[in-house]
């Protein structure tokens, strides 16, 4: 069966540190992969999608990025964080766009 | 762009009534609408879903609705339970364009005992 990993589960860092956030999906091949941001008491806000090693899209400009090295593993980064990063960043795959999301249990990220 | 509009944000039902929360969508080419639930920090999860080629679908307390020449969408819950509380988010996406999925800014339901 296939299963997502997301890593740390919670981290707190200084404003203009870097950060990275690791997803992995087991299981599957050649999966879309998400990356989700939701701010407390908020809704889900898509951030950068990927269809394929190296593809990377970009929905919301801002101080952050995102890579596929491998088929299964998406990371994303930041050189410097703001305070308005902090969030709860959650990593998802999906078959295509007729399948519903699977959701990594989520990073919950504090900006000091 | 795309953009799901989800009313209401906030829902408090009595136990044992029914609940429904509404959305449209604006990209007339989405063709599947999935409808996910997320407790206190946790991950959200799917609870049902439906395809544009069907109308309704049930699944024991809850059902959705799609209206596609509205835009519109559906979720209803009948005879809630307190374990119903939790944050209900919709969802909408399309199997081309790099099948992203756009989501509601979700609804928080109370169902008290």
């Amino acid at each position: 069966s296939q299963t997502i990993h997301q890593w740390p589960a919670t981290l707190v860092q200084p404003v203009g540190s870097p950060l990275s956030l690791e997803c992995t999906v087991e299981g599957t091949s050649n999966p879309n992969l998400y990356w989700y941001r939701q701010a407390a008491g908020r809704g889900l806000q898509l951030l950068f999608y990927s269809v394929g090693i190296g593809q990377i899209s970009s929905e919301v400009p801002q101080n952050l990025s995102a890579s596929r090295p491998q088929d299964r593993q998406f990371i994303l980064s930041s050189k410097k964080l703001l305070l308005s990063d902090s969030g709860f960043y959650l990593c998802a795959w999906g078959v295509d766009g007729n399948s519903p999301l699977h959701f990594g249990n989520g990073t919950r990220l504090t900006v000091t | 762009g795309e953009n799901v509009e989800q009313h209401p944000s906030t829902l408090s039902v009595q136990e044992g009534d029914s609940a429904v929360i509404k959305c449209t969508y604006s990209d007339s080419a989405s063709n599947y609408f999935p409808w996910y639930k997320q407790e206190l920090g946790k991950r959200p999860q799917l609870i049902i879903d439906i395809r544009s080629n069907v109308g309704e679908k049930k699944d024991q307390r809850i059902a959705v609705t799609l209206n596609k020449t509205a835009k519109h969408f559906s979720l209803h819950i009948t005879e809630t339970q307190p374990e119903d509380s939790a944050v209900y988010f919709c969802a909408a996406s399309k199997g081309s364009g790099g099948f992203k999925t756009i989501f509601g800014a979700g609804t928080r339901l109370f169902v008290k005992a």
